[in-house]
């Protein structure tokens, strides 16, 4: 079964808007959670990762909030510009990587 | 530039037939992992080596199989080829010999075209 729910699948956001990814898993044995982007033709890229113990991580304008007691995290992208479009994948690190199944982002100029 | 590096980039080939494709992990990493991404899927882990041993396999096909070889550098064979084959195969790497604490880096990926 799939360890990582991601969602929404695709999402839309006008230029400087906010872009909200959320992630739900179920393994408490997870115990590092970091995001990927991937643009076209390219493989995913490391862009930020959370631990367990810190309930927020800023990184620019991408910011981690993760909620251990309801098992969620979520990517939020402030001021979010047309080169951001791309897919991200959220994914959880136990004994091996789960990804989710990728949310791809579009900037509307 | 991740510095992982998968040969080739491209890949055309008819059902039935049988195509490697090749991984040179960063420098310094012992870990070659293997994914499968589709179109309607989202990553799909296949098989994870380090320093020459299996550590562990995902949703590999009997079809295909894997090595890293002495100098690190990985293969994934795939045999017998049918048209859902086709997607992109990543190969990742890292230092460590398990996830923890140790982000994946990606190369840019083989797309394989079955036809």
């Amino acid at each position: 079964q799939q360890q990582v729910k991601q969602s929404p699948q695709s999402l839309i956001v006008q230029k400087g808007g906010i872009s909200i990814i959320n992630c739900a898993y179920e393994n408490t044995a997870f115990d590092y959670f970091p995001w990927y982007q991937q643009f076209p033709g390219k493989g995913p890229a490391l862009l930020i990762a959370i631990r367990p113990d810190v309930s927020e991580k800023k990184e620019g304008r991408f910011t981690i909030s993760f909620n251990k007691s309801a098992k969620q995290f979520s990517l939020h992208i402030m001021d979010s510009q047309p080169g951001d479009s791309a897919t991200y994948f959220c994914a959880a690190i136990g004994n091996q990587f789960y990804f989710g199944t990728g949310t791809s982002l579009t900037v509307i100029p | 530039d991740s510095g992982v590096t998968q040969t080739p980039k491209h890949l055309i080939t008819a059902t039935g037939q049988r195509v490697t494709l090749r991984c040179s992990p960063r420098s310094g990493d012992l870990s070659v992992y293997w994914y499968q991404q589709s179109l309607d899927q989202g990553l799909q882990f296949l098989i994870h080596y380090y320093n020459g041993e299996e550590r562990a396999k995902g949703n590999i096909l009997e079809r295909f199989s894997a090595q890293q070889f002495p100098d690190l550098h990985s293969e994934l064979n795939l045999s017998s080829l049918e048209l859902g084959d086709s997607a992109l195969y990543f190969c990742a790497s890292s230092p460590s010999i398990d996830s923890y604490n140790s982000p994946l880096h990606f190369g840019n990926g083989t797309r394989l075209t079955v036809t």
